[in-house]
């Protein structure tokens, strides 16, 4: 199964402060990547799909990059309402995995 | 607008039969462009992918739950069912469901609010 890992495991930052998520494949993946955010209480949404592009409604202060095994969320100016947990996932190949999440708390 | 509601016991003893179902409104189960998803999660942990399904019944599973999961369709009902078997206190979870489009925006695009399961006698 394709490990993916991410880090940091917990980051603490500012509300109009940028944030930089990181998301490692254990094998190349191409740009088969999907970030997803999880606030408290409710289901995951899905930010970016194909590493790059943003989902539906997700606003532009989120942006994605990486192929091959090394992936970036960012998070620029952050909203109060950013902060919550996000969680990569590769799309790759079955079975999918998710990593462990960051959790993106207000310092 | 499309919506997934999960749906079963949310007390399983040990060692039986969990079983949840998934029913989707405002759109067909039945796409081309659409797997249908369970995810769990654990309290106070990350998500685990347990397994998909297309409306043909081709299944995909995660390896370490293999054996003891079955997902299964009904495209007469819109639903998808997660079984899981001899199931013990570490399967005790939130449970999702989720469409994962593979075509226009590859992930996991709508979701039900998830449902909690406990395992325990």
């Amino acid at each position: 199964d394709i490990v993916v890992t991410q880090s940091p495991a917990t980051l603490s930052l500012s509300p109009g402060e940028r944030a930089t998520l990181s998301c490692t494949a254990s094998v190349s993946i191409s740009t088969y990547v999907a970030w997803y955010q999880q606030k408290p209480g409710q289901a995951p949404r899905l930010l970016m799909f194909d590493a790059s592009k943003r989902a539906t409604g997700i606003p532009a202060r989120f942006s994605g990059s990486g192929s091959g095994t090394d992936f970036t969320l960012t998070i620029s100016n952050l909203e109060p309402e950013d902060f919550a947990v996000y969680y990569c996932q590769q799309r790759s190949d079955w079975p999918r995995t998710f990593g462990q999440g960051t959790k993106l708390e207000i310092k | 607008q499309l919506q997934l509601q999960e749906s079963g016991p949310g007390l399983v003893r040990p060692s039986e039969t969990l079983s949840l179902t998934c029913t989707v409104s405002g759109g067909s189960i039945s796409s081309s462009h659409f797997y249908w998803t369970w995810i769990r999660q654990p309290p106070g942990k990350g998500l685990e992918w347990i397994g998909s399904i297309f409306y043909t019944g081709t299944t995909y599973y995660n390896r370490s739950l293999e054996g003891r999961v079955t997902i299964s369709v009904d495209t007469s009902k819109n639903q998808f069912s997660l079984k899981m078997h001899s199931v013990s206190a570490a399967d005790t979870a939130l449970y999702f469901c989720a469409r994962d489009d593979s075509y226009d925006s590859p992930g996991y695009d709508y979701w039900g609010q998830g449902t909690q399961v406990t395992v325990s006698s």
